[in-house]
Order: C-alpha cells, then structure tokens, then sequence
C-alpha cells in the first residue's frame, strides 16, 4: 500500500518557539495532503485540507497564522506551528490522497508528537 | 458533515469473529463509507471501504445496509493484533475530507 511518511516523530520545543512538521508521501504523488491533531484519548480532529500549489483550507476554529501550511509539492507538505504554546501540545497526523480516482483514499502517516515546555 | 456513530467499546475473544456497527443514518448518495483503525501513538490503518455493495479484502469485510444508514466491519476471526480502535469514516464526496467519530476502542480477549 501507499506509504506516507512524518518527520519528525517527536519534538520537545520551549514555549514561544516555531516548530515545523514534514509530511511526505514516499510512493505516490499527493494532490491533497490533510493535517488532523489528536489529544490524548481523542479522536482526530482535521485542521487544515492542503491541495498542491494552492493555499490550505482551514477548519473552523483552527487558526490559520499559528499553524502554518505549505504544500510545495506533489510529495511534501509542512506544518508549522508558530510560537508555541503548553496548550498546542498534541500528537498530529498527516494523511495524503493521490487523487487519480474518486474512490481512492487517504493514507495516514504515523503522526508526530509535539511537547510544547 | 454526516456524522457516524459507533459504541464506544467492544470486546471480542481471540479466534472468533467480530462485528462492529456504525450507523449513518445522514449519509448523503454519494459519501464513501470508509473504516479505519489506529493503534496507540499511530496514525490510523486503512481497513476497507464501500459505497453501496459488501465489500471483502483480506483484512475484513463491510456490510453496507441496503439504505445505507449502516454498515458492518467483519473481523472473521479476531487476533490480538485486531485490538485497536476502529473507526467508520464518511468521506465527503466533493472535499474528500473525513471527519472521525470517536470510534469503537476493540478489546481481544486471549
């Protein structure tokens, strides 16, 4: 299957620092990457939905000057957590959808474990 | 969003097969039914996915209901390696976007 890559796995950042987040999809080319973050004992919540070359999509409620997305290419997206906080502590997932067929679906990296001191 | 609803827990023993319910009573025509799983401090796993018709892959099988307003993920023969938490997704035909219900926390009883 398709394989979607996260780097890094875990970072410790102090508080007002930016930290930025890789997704990368490492055998298939990603029309649209989405970025979900997940609390302890939750459930995923989608943040942002990124189409390459064009500007991300917010959710409600996410704000689009604290997380930052790029999605430069048809393999890579970022996020960047600016000036972070205790509270943007939180393990964040990355999905990636090829985008070829209407039937196909994303396929989640193995999230990244942010710890904001 | 349609959302989904799925029982917070069930348990299974190891061998035997299992049935996880979600209903969607929201759907619209087009939404895909999607199932996924995620053990702790991973992203989620693709297990299956379907639109109207039953469908079977290696891992499990889905039931759709013939309205649509629920389906079945099949575990024919549960491991320990099954215990996860599942969850039943519809994707939104127009965005592609999948928003999660809290899903079924699956317990393998040995």
């Amino acid at each position: 299957g398709a394989v979607v890559s996260q780097h890094p796995s875990w970072v410790i950042c102090k508080s007002g620092t930016s930290v930025k987040i890789e997704c990368r999809s490492l055998d298939f080319q990603a029309t649209t990457m989405f970025w979900y973050r997940q609390f302890p004992k939750q459930s995923l919540m989608l943040m942002a939905t990124s189409n390459e070359g064009s500007k991300a999509t917010y959710e409600q409620g996410v704000e689009k000057d604290k997380f930052l997305i790029n999605h430069a290419s048809l393999t890579l997206s970022t996020l960047t957590v600016t000036s972070a906080h205790p509270e943007d502590s939180s393990f964040y997932i990355c999905s990636a959808r090829e985008g070829r067929e209407r039937t196909d679906t994303q396929y989640f990296g193995p999230g990244t474990r942010l710890t904001v001191l | 969003d349609a959302k989904t609803t799925q029982p917070n827990s069930m348990e299974s023993n190891e061998e035997e097969p299992v049935h996880l319910p979600c209903n969607h009573s929201t759907i619209s025509g087009t939404d895909y039914i999607h199932w996924y799983r995620q053990l702790p401090s991973q992203g989620p796993e693709y297990v299956i996915h379907g639109l109207t018709s039953n469908v079977n892959n290696r891992m499990a099988s889905l039931a759709i209901a013939e309205d649509r307003k629920s389906s079945t993920l099949i575990l024919h023969r549960a491991t320990l390696r099954d215990a996860a938490v599942y969850y039943c997704i519809l994707r939104d035909s127009g965005t592609y976007k999948y928003i999660f219900g809290t899903g079924t926390r699956l317990k393998v009883l040995a």
